[in-house]
């Protein structure tokens, strides 16, 4: 079983939709939980840290569920620019020792 | 100014040849790292360098040799090269090395497509 798992999509969507990704880790331990974007033949780059309590940034929802290992994303009002792949990231332990699961893929078309 | 810059962004070689991709961050970060992102798109962590010494090294080839001559530098060396190797890299550095803050965040660089013939 992977430590980090996704839905792989791709997840194809009208702009204005609202589109959920969700994501479970296997480790109990892990402490810190993140949401990142990777457009195709880019770089990774952070969206957003998920709280326990849930957190927003825009059109941007995060949700944790620590009891069943689960982590949310919620993207309202899409637009053709939130077209990329995001990556569900846990941290295992100390020293930064990111896991990153293989990503959800999201088409937005006119 | 690029803030995690890697060179060369694309490098195609021959199975069994010696390579070397190079790494430099400018954001004054304690801690980089080498991660690997295969042709299934899982990015996994390779090895980590916290001020020049190895905190992380993940179940990799004894072929692949990190360097870290500096906190601002971190050098991948790979040896006798082999198919399986072909993949994109990125260098990544990050402020804090001990317990990830869930403010801290990994600053990638733009990835080296290597290629394997």
């Amino acid at each position: 079983r992977k430590e980090v798992e996704q839905d792989p999509g791709p997840f194809n969507v009208p702009e204005g939709a609202t589109v959920a990704f969700n994501c479970t880790y296997s480790n109990s331990a892990s402490q810190s939980f993140f949401w990142y974007r990777q457009d195709c033949r880019k770089e990774p780059k952070l969206l957003m840290s998920v709280y326990s309590s849930g957190n927003e940034d825009g059109r941007f929802t995060a949700q944790l569920n620590r009891a069943s290992q689960y982590i949310s994303l919620l993207i309202r009002d899409s637009k053709l620019s939130d077209s990329a792949t995001y990556l569900c990231v846990v941290s295992r332990g100390g020293y930064n020792k990111l896991i990153f699961g293989a990503g959800t893929r999201l088409a937005v078309h006119p | 100014d690029t803030a995690v810059s890697q060179t060369p962004k694309y490098l195609v070689t021959q199975m069994g040849n010696d390579k070397s991709i190079k790494c430099e961050q400018n954001l004054g970060h304690d801690t980089m790292y080498w991660y690997k992102q295969d042709s299934k798109k899982f990015l996994k962590i390779m090895f980590s360098y916290n001020n020049k010494e190895l905190i992380i090294n993940e179940t990799v080839p004894n072929r692949f040799s990190p360097k870290s001559p500096d906190k601002a530098h971190l050098n991948l060396h790979i040896n006798s090269l082999e198919l399986g190797d072909s993949a994109v890299y990125f260098c990544a550095s990050s402020q804090v090395a001990g317990r990830l803050e869930t403010n801290e965040k990994l600053f990638f660089g733009s990835g080296t497509q290597l290629s394997v013939l």
